[in-house]
């Protein structure tokens, strides 16, 4: 059980390159979710999803896309990276949303750099 | 939506002190309450989690925190700090979405 993994761990990028940050879980949970972590600011929350198919947006969504083919997988794309998104992003997922108290499970980060 | 304030970016405290991080938050709704910890270069994992019922929560490590609807916060403590306490600490609150506080980064003195 290797519960939410997320590659890569670390990543250069150019300013104007695009990428996609891989998330998936083994727990067949119905709720994902992508945080983007800054010094001083806690977590934010970027894209959600409650299931297959369903998508939403967070506090910071503005240079990102998601999509949620299926239940396991859930990667977040930039499309054209910029300076200000140098940050480490998480993938969080749990059971039935957090509307219900659930715990999130974290991934173990990816810390991106783009120069 | 519902938001989270951590009083404090830093507190520092003696090995065997009192631990004290203070969250508040609001909420339109009944809120769900969550403490969690992160250690360097790592995730971050539960510690404790209000749903309803009884308002003084118990977590692992030692630590508990209470939920005081009246005064809006769901402030951590522990009775006595263990070096291995040291990391940054999140408070979330959860309604139709999870969102998290700017964390505490507790260091402990020997």
């Amino acid at each position: 059980n290797a519960g939410v993994t997320q590659t890569p761990k670390f990543q250069v990028l150019k300013t104007g390159q695009s990428m996609t940050l891989q998330c998936a879980q083994d727990m067949n949970h119905e709720y994902m979710s992508w945080y983007r972590q800054d010094p001083g600011m806690g977590l934010r929350l970027i894209h959600y999803s409650v299931g297959a198919g369903i998508t939403d947006q967070g506090e910071v969504p503005n240079g990102y896309n998601v999509s949620r083919s299926t239940t396991e997988d859930f990667p977040l794309r930039l499309l054209s990276a910029a300076p200000s998104q140098t940050s480490v992003y998480f993938c969080a997922s749990s059971y039935w949303g957090h509307r219900l108290g659930t715990e999130a499970f974290f991934g173990q980060g990816t810390r991106l750099t783009v120069v | 939506a519902q938001s989270v304030t951590q009083l404090g970016s830093h507190v520092s405290v003696s090995e065997g002190a009192l631990v004290l991080l203070r969250c508040n938050y609001s909420s339109s709704v009944p809120p769900y309450l969550f403490w969690y910890v992160q250690y360097p270069n790592q995730g971050l994992q539960l510690l404790l989690k209000y749903t309803t019922g009884a308002t003084l929560v118990k977590g692992i490590n030692g630590f508990e925190a209470e939920f005081k609807k009246s005064e809006t916060s769901f402030h951590l403590t522990k009775p006595s700090a263990h070096m291995s306490d040291a990391a940054e600490y999140f408070c979330a609150v959860s309604a139709d979405d999870m969102r998290f506080g700017a964390g505490t980064r507790l260091t402990v003195k020997p």
